[in-house]
């Protein structure tokens, strides 16, 4: 399966700046998808990265509060714009395989803390 | 739309014991249901699916359509089975939803 690389790890981050997190994975990938998973809440899709094209969001995310890029197959970025403490959470990158059925491989996640 | 219910938050038992994590869904279409699991301090990973029917850790989860539920069982469970267990489904288009999670404690 794919070995995917996020980072940073994690960030301690002021109100009102943005961040931005990087996801690489190691072989070339149709699906990319960012997630957010709060503290003792499940993973909520934010988007699905589209190479080549704007992102599509899910209800309730909006590429203003989180653009992302998509420069290739094997790389994507994930700001998270004028942070609030609402925004402390673990965002997650991953991808979709296609080996035989549809498996969903993520990456260590960013754990962002904004203060 | 599609959606992944795992009604238990916290479940405990005692190794040895029988454990199974409860785990329905609705989708309008033919699901891929998997089950993930994330031990204390890693990543989130795959730990079975439906399709392949496996056995792994001696987990095993069968999809029951009548039910619409895909519940994750292991007849003897083990201390370092503890962990957070989510339920995913993946829609023909790709588009995954994730259950709240079961965060399942084996006491010795």
């Amino acid at each position: 399966s794919a070995v995917i690389s996020q980072k940073p790890s994690r960030d301690i981050c002021q109100r009102g700046t943005s961040l931005t997190i990087q996801c690489q994975v190691d072989s070339q990938v149709t699906m990319m998808f960012w997630y957010r998973q709060q503290p003792g809440q499940s993973l909520t899709l934010i988007a699905t990265a589209n190479q080549g094209s704007e992102a599509t969001y899910e209800s309730g995310f909006v590429i203003d509060k989180f653009p992302i890029s998509r420069p290739n197959l094997t790389f994507s970025t994930l700001t998270v714009s004028n942070m609030s403490p609402e925004d402390s959470s673990i965002y997650l990158c991953s991808v979709l395989q296609a080996a035989g059925a549809n498996v969903l491989t993520f990456g260590a996640g960013s754990r962002l803390t904004v203060l | 739309a599609q959606r992944v219910t795992q009604p238990e938050k916290l479940l405990s038992v005692f190794k040895g014991a029988p454990v199974e994590l409860k785990c329905n869904y609705s989708y309008s279409g033919s699901p891929e249901l998997f089950w993930y699991v994330q031990y204390s301090r890693q990543r989130l990973q795959l730990l079975l699916r439906h399709i392949s029917r496996e056995s792994i850790k001696g987990f095993t989860a069968d999809l029951n359509k009548g039910e619409t539920s895909f519940h994750l069982k292991k007849p003897f469970a083990q201390e370092e089975d503890s962990a957070m267990y989510y339920c995913a489904l993946i829609s023909n288009a790709g588009k995954s939803t994730f259950g709240d999670g079961t965060t399942l404690t084996v006491k010795p």
